[in-house]
C-alpha cells in the first residue's frame, strides 16, 4: 500500500530536549515536505526537498533542520525545542514536485513542547 | 500565491448531492485549482485537481467557472465519511517548490 508513515504520532517533550520525527514514504518520490497545522493559522511548510541531499527552507524554517540522506525518508530535527514549536506536524510527498502532482500525507504527528 | 475565499461551513444530508464553492478572483492564467480535505484526526487527502475544464474522478466533481474566479466542487452523493474541512488551493505554474498554501476551508457537516 502507498503510504508515508511518521513516527511518532505523539509525543511531549520538554524544552531543550532534542528530538526527531521521522518520515519515510514508499512511493520512490522525489519531492518531500513538512507541514505545520495551527489552530487559526492552518498549514504552513516548514521545509521541503526536491531529491537526496537537496533541501531548502519553507515558510516557517526556524528551529527546525531537516535531512534527506535517503530518497524515503525525510526526518525533521527540533535541536531545541520551545513551547512555540507544540502543533501538529504533518510529512508529504509527491512524485516531482510538479504543479499537476498530488501531495500524499503522512497521518501527522503532535508535539507537545513543555 | 493567489488567495481563494470559501465560506466557513456547510451542512449538507447524507445521500444527497453537496457543492462546495470557492472564488478565487485574482487567479492567473497558470494557476491550477486544487482540492484537498482533511478527516477528522487524520492528514490531507488529495481530492481533485483542474485547469479549465471541468472535471471527474471517483471522488468527486470539479466545476470551473469559464472565466476561472470561480469553481465549486461538487460530491454527488454525501456519506458520513465526507465530513471533512475542505480546502480549495491555487497553485502557481511558477517555481519549484511544489508547497500546497492552505486557508481556512469549508468545513462539511453531514446529516445521517
Amino acid at each position: 500500500e502507498a503510504q508515508v508513515t511518521q513516527n511518532p504520532r505523539y509525543l511531549i517533550t520538554v524544552t531543550g530536549k532534542k528530538l526527531t520525527v521521522t518520515c519515510s514514504q514508499n512511493m520512490n518520490h522525489e519531492y518531500m515536505s513538512w507541514y505545520r497545522q495551527d489552530p487559526g493559522l492552518g498549514l504552513r511548510q516548514i521545509y521541503y526537498s526536491m531529491n537526496v541531499e537537496v533541501t531548502d527552507k519553507g515558510d516557517v524554517p526556524e528551529g527546525y533542520k531537516v535531512s534527506r540522506k535517503e530518497k524515503r525518508n525525510f526526518p525533521l530535527i527540533l535541536e531545541s525545542p520551545s513551547p512555540n514549536q507544540t502543533s501538529l506536524y504533518f510529512c508529504a510527498s509527491s512524485s516531482q514536485g510538479l504543479l499537476t502532482d498530488t501531495q500524499y500525507f503522512g497521518p501527522g504527528t503532535r508535539l507537545t513542547v513543555l | 500565491d493567489a488567495k481563494t475565499t470559501q465560506p466557513n461551513s456547510m451542512e449538507s444530508n447524507e445521500e444527497e448531492p453537496v457543492h462546495l464553492p470557492c472564488n478565487h478572483s485574482t487567479i492567473s492564467g497558470t494557476d491550477y485549482i486544487h482540492w484537498y480535505r482533511q478527516l477528522p484526526s487524520q492528514g490531507p487527502e488529495y481530492v481533485i485537481h483542474g485547469l479549465t475544464s471541468n472535471v471527474n474522478n471517483r471522488m468527486a466533481s470539479l466545476a470551473i467557472a469559464e472565466d476561472r474566479k470561480s469553481s465549486t466542487l461538487i460530491l454527488h452523493r454525501a456519506t458520513l465519511r465526507d465530513a471533512a474541512v475542505y480546502y480549495c488551493i491555487l497553485r502557481d505554474r511558477g517555481g519549484a517548490n511544489s508547497k500546497l498554501t492552505f486557508g481556512k476551508g469549508i468545513t462539511l457537516s453531514v446529516r445521517p
